[in-house]
């Protein structure tokens, strides 16, 4: 089976750092997507990592660890607008197929 | 560019009744289209995977009777929902992908709520 692992949910401080983790185990790996949705509406493509290391876009980055089944994103200069679920989703080899894990609720207070 | 739509955006219909959900890709040609579904507060469940021209192929646990899924083009891809009842009440979306483009990335159209009195 395929599983993906993150936390429920977090809390920051708007100007602050967040890093959300997430952990995989899944029968195949052709890449690992972070997506932002807000309540309702579509997942929106964040980053996307398929070799070891970290990613920067703006005020975030995505790192990932393959031989620990590893992935964090960091958000930096929190706004109140990145209040939002966070998904993290593994691409498979077969079909393209997207396997997402829970999601991380980030709650933004300030 | 890479923009996916959904029609209706919401929906409410009686028990019993055929609900159909359109996805459209508008700038690309979506040569795979995924159909998730999603519980509140919880992630994205795919439902079935279409390739344009051919049968759908459903994950696990998911009835392809119920969910009636046709790719007549490369740029649409239908659900329907027979027979809805309560428990189908969800949100509904689509994503679409092209061979072209870059890392698989899969565009994700804004969504369907189903509601199923």
């Amino acid at each position: 089976g395929q599983n993906i692992d993150q936390p429920t949910e977090m809390t920051a401080t708007e100007g602050a750092i967040v890093q959300i983790n997430c952990t995989y185990q899944t029968s195949g790996f052709n890449g690992l997507f972070w997506y932002q949705q807000h309540a309702g509406e579509a997942p929106t493509f964040l980053s996307y990592n398929v070799l070891d290391g970290l990613e920067e876009k703006g005020r975030f980055s995505s790192f990932l660890s393959r031989s620990k089944g590893y992935s964090y994103l960091l958000l930096k200069e929190l706004q109140m607008k990145d209040s939002a679920s966070y998904l993290c989703a593994v691409i498979m080899e077969y079909g393209n197929k997207l396997v997402f894990g829970a999601g991380t609720i980030l709650r933004v207070k300030s | 560019g890479a923009v996916v739509s959904q029609h209706p955006s919401r929906v409410i219909c009686k028990s019993g009744t055929s609900v159909k959900i359109e996805c459209r890709s508008l700038d690309f040609q979506a040569t795979t289209m995924f159909w998730y579904r999603q519980f509140p507060k919880k992630s994205l469940m795919l439902m079935a995977t279409s390739n344009e021209g051919s049968k759908a192929t459903y994950e696990q646990g998911v009835e392809k009777d119920k969910f009636l899924i046709n790719h007549a083009s490369l740029t649409l891809s239908t659900l329907t929902v027979t027979s809805a009842h309560p428990e189908d009440s969800s949100f509904y979306i689509c994503s679409a992908t092209s061979d072209y483009g870059s890392y698989n990335e899969q565009f994700f159209g804004p969504g369907t709520r189903l509601t199923v009195l």
